[in-house]
C-alpha cells in the first residue's frame, strides 16, 4: 500500500470555484504535511505546510488535515487561471528529511 | 532567493551514451536529492547525498549513479542510457535539521532517449 495516495484527476473547474484536493495517508506518525505546486514543465515549488492536525490559512488557499481519518486537504477559494497547475500532497517520515509524495492532481480553471 | 539549477533543460540523448545531469543549489545546503517524475507515477526518488561524497540509493537507483564532490554541486550519472530513462528529472536540496525543512526543486530536466 502506497503511504500517501492522492487522486490524479484531473480537475476542471470554473474560474470563481471552491476547489479541494485531498490526500490520504496510511502511517500515523507522520505528523508534518505540506502542498507543493507545479507548474507545466517547472519543478515543484512549497505552496503551504501544516503540522498536526488543524486549518492553516494563507490567503485564498487552506490547509486541513485529519489525523482521525488520516486525510489532509487543500481548498483554493475564487480560483484562478492562475492556479491551473498540478498540486502534489507530500509528508516526511519523523526524523527524515526525505519526503513521501503523493502522484499529483491536475487542476484546470477555466475561465 | 533561494536557488537550484539544473544546466540542461532539454536534452536527447542516444542509447547507450554516457549522460551528467548537473544540479548546483546556493543554499548552503547539506541534503541533495535526485528524482524522477514520470505520468501516472509521480515523483520517484533515485539518489540522495547528506554530505559531500556521501550517498544513499533512493527507490529506483538502478541504471543511474550519482557523484558529490563539492557541497554545492550533485551530478546525476546515466552510464548507458535507454529509452525507458526517457523522463523528467528533477534535482532537489534542503538544509540538515530534520522534517519539516522545506525541499527546494530545480526547474527539472528533461531527457530523452531515442
Amino acid at each position: 500500500q502506497k503511504e500517501v495516495e492522492q487522486d490524479p484527476g484531473p480537475l476542471s473547474v470554473p474560474e470563481g470555484a471552491i476547489v479541494s484536493l485531498n490526500c490520504t495517508y496510511s502511517n500515523s506518525a507522520f505528523q508534518y504535511f505540506m502542498w507543493y505546486r507545479q507548474y507545466s514543465r517547472k519543478g515543484p515549488e512549497l505552496l503551504m505546510y501544516t503540522y498536526s492536525s488543524g486549518n492553516k490559512e494563507d490567503g485564498r488557499f487552506t490547509a486541513q488535515v485529519d489525523k482521525s481519518s488520516k486525510y489532509i486537504s487543500l481548498f483554493i477559494r475564487d480560483s484562478q487561471p492562475s492556479d491551473s497547475a498540478t498540486y502534489l500532497c507530500a509528508t516526511p517520515e519523523a526524523g527524515s528529511y526525505q519526503l513521501t509524495f503523493g502522484k499529483g492532481t491536475k487542476l484546470s480553471v477555466i475561465p | 532567493d533561494v536557488k537550484v539549477t539544473q544546466s540542461s533543460r532539454y536534452l536527447v540523448k542516444r542509447t547507450g551514451e554516457k549522460v551528467f545531469l548537473e544540479c548546483v543549489q546556493d543554499m548552503d545546503h547539506e541534503n541533495m536529492f535526485w528524482y524522477r517524475q514520470d505520468p501516472g507515477l509521480g515523483l520517484r526518488l533515485i539518489y540522495f547525498s547528506y554530505d559531500v561524497k556521501m550517498k544513499e540509493k533512493g527507490d529506483i537507483p538502478e541504471g543511474y549513479s550519482v557523484s558529490r564532490e563539492k557541497k554545492e554541486r550533485f551530478s546525476l550519472i546515466l552510464e548507458s542510457a535507454s529509452t525507458n530513462q526517457t523522463s523528467m528529472y528533477l534535482c532537489a536540496s534542503t538544509r540538515e535539521g530534520g522534517y519539516g525543512n522545506t525541499i527546494y526543486f530545480g526547474e527539472g530536466s528533461w531527457l530523452t532517449v531515442v
